[in-house]
């Protein structure tokens, strides 16, 4: 089956520093992406739409200058939280469209980030 | 716009016993609906999916949902509860109408195997 890695699995950070999260299909190309943040005991919510060679497509209310994201290539999404703060610790996690008329998405394991 | 409700944050079910999951939607053009599990501080790893044709769909793990238009409802349900099956499950509804294909996901509910 279609596999999705993220790398780091867990990450902590200083108030203030940038982290970087990889999103990688393994075993087919993805022309999209999709970042998801979930609170403790919550729900996912969709952050951004991530698509090849061109900017992503942002949720209300989700800042894009402290969220970055970057889909280089047909198989990695990077998402940046840039000058991060507590209030950004949570479960990030990303999903990959195998494409087709199915829309089966495939999800990564997630990161969990945690700002100090 | 799409909207999916799930009914119980928490159910909880002897070893062996009926599950039944319930997930009701709204949705401005036919949906593609979904099913994922989550097993703690992991990723979603999809249980089953309803796109289009055979209304009972079969998934992974002995689970099954019917897609039933007139209700608007796509429950989950599995004959006989393992201790394995206690976890998180998200219902998920396609957002087709933005042409973007993101999911919107239910509340969740989590499940309780009691032995």
């Amino acid at each position: 089956g279609a596999v999705v890695s993220q790398h780091p699995s867990r990450v902590i950070c200083k108030s203030g520093t940038s982290v970087k999260i990889e999103c990688r299909s393994l075993d087919f190309q993805a022309t999209t992406m999709f970042w998801y943040r979930q609170f403790p005991k919550k729900s996912l919510m969709l952050m951004a739409t991530s698509n090849e060679g061109s900017k992503a497509t942002y949720e209300q209310g989700v800042e894009k200058d402290k969220f970055l994201i970057n889909h280089a290539s047909l198989t990695l999404s990077t998402l940046t939280v840039t000058s991060a703060h507590p209030e950004d610790s949570s479960f990030y996690i990303c999903s990959a469209r195998a494409g087709g008329s199915t829309d089966t998405q495939y999800f990564g394991p997630g990161t969990r980030l945690t700002v100090l | 716009a799409q909207s999916v409700t799930q009914l119980g944050s928490h159910v909880s079910v002897s070893e062996g016993a009926l599950v039944l999951l319930r997930c009701n939607y709204s949705s401005s053009v036919p949906p593609y609906l979904f099913w994922y599990v989550q097993y703690p501080n992991q990723g979603l790893q999809l249980l089953l999916k309803y796109t289009t044709g055979a209304t009972l769909v079969k998934g992974i793990n002995g689970f099954e949902a019917e897609f039933k238009k007139s209700e608007t409802s796509f429950h989950l349900t599995k004959p006989s509860a393992h201790m394995s099956d206690a976890a998180e499950y998200f219902c998920a509804v396609s957002n087709l109408d933005t042409g973007r294909r993101a999911l919107t996901f239910g509340s969740g509910t989590r499940l309780q195997v009691q032995p």
